[in-house]
């Protein structure tokens, strides 16, 4: 089983600030990377697949990089809106799984 | 599309409880439905899925529920069924149900239904 590792487990970003999270997989996942936004008491939201594919309805101030076992979730600009939990998943392999998530909290 | 989730509750340990997805603007049958979990405060964690009819219907899970939980659909309903039996401590949880456009992640998901399981 791919074991999927998230930095920082939280984030302290000002409003407007930049904010980069961190995802690696214990071995390479050839792209096959997908990220998600849970706000509280909500289900999961899909923001990025491929990488760097941003979903439907998914605002051009996330972007998605990295390749084999590193990669990153960048977030240029936070709004109110954008803080919450964010978790990374592989679907390279069966079964599929998940980071332990970064909560990204107002500074 | 919508997923709307029904069941789960609070049930003894070695019991057992169920929970149920019902699909609007998706047809189940031709969709790979996931159940994903969450334990208290804790992360995601993918628990099983049922294949699509057209790509034969089985089931999948994790270890940790392999031989406890089974998947079923009702196409008749539109609906998914997680039964989840000889329930551990460490099952207590957020169930989700979510399917995508691919079958690999996930662009829809249910509302999540909450199991306890506690004596």
């Amino acid at each position: 089983e791919i074991v999927m590792t998230q930095s920082p487990a939280t984030l302290s970003v000002s409003p407007g600030e930049r904010a980069t999270l961190s995802c690696r997989a214990s071995q390479g996942v050839s792209g096959n990377l997908a990220w998600y936004q849970q706000r509280p008491g909500q289900a999961p939201r899909l923001l990025m697949y491929r990488t760097s594919t941003r979903a439907t309805g998914v605002p051009p101030r996330f972007s998605g990089g990295g390749s084999r076992t590193n990669f990153t979730l960048s977030i240029s600009s936070m709004q109110s809106e954008d803080f919450a939990v964010f978790f990374c998943q592989q679907y390279d392999d069966w079964p599929f799984t998940f980071g332990g998530g970064t909560k990204v909290e107002i500074k | 599309v919508q997923l709307v989730q029904s069941g789960g509750g609070l049930v003894k340990p070695g019991g057992s409880l169920r929970i149920s997805c019902a699909a609007s603007g998706l047809a189940l049958n031709s969709a790979w439905l996931n159940w994903v979990r969450q334990a208290p405060g804790k992360g995601l964690e993918l628990v099983g899925r049922i294949r699509s009819k057209i790509d034969g219907g089985a089931t999948d899970f994790t270890a940790p529920v392999k031989g406890r939980f089974t998947i079923s659909r009702d196409d008749s309903k539109n609906t998914v069924t997680l039964q989840m039996d000889s329930l551990k401590t460490e099952d207590t949880a957020v169930y989700f149900c979510a399917a995508g456009d691919d079958i690999r992640y996930f662009d829809y998901w249910g509302q999540g239904t909450l199991v306890t399981v506690s004596s």
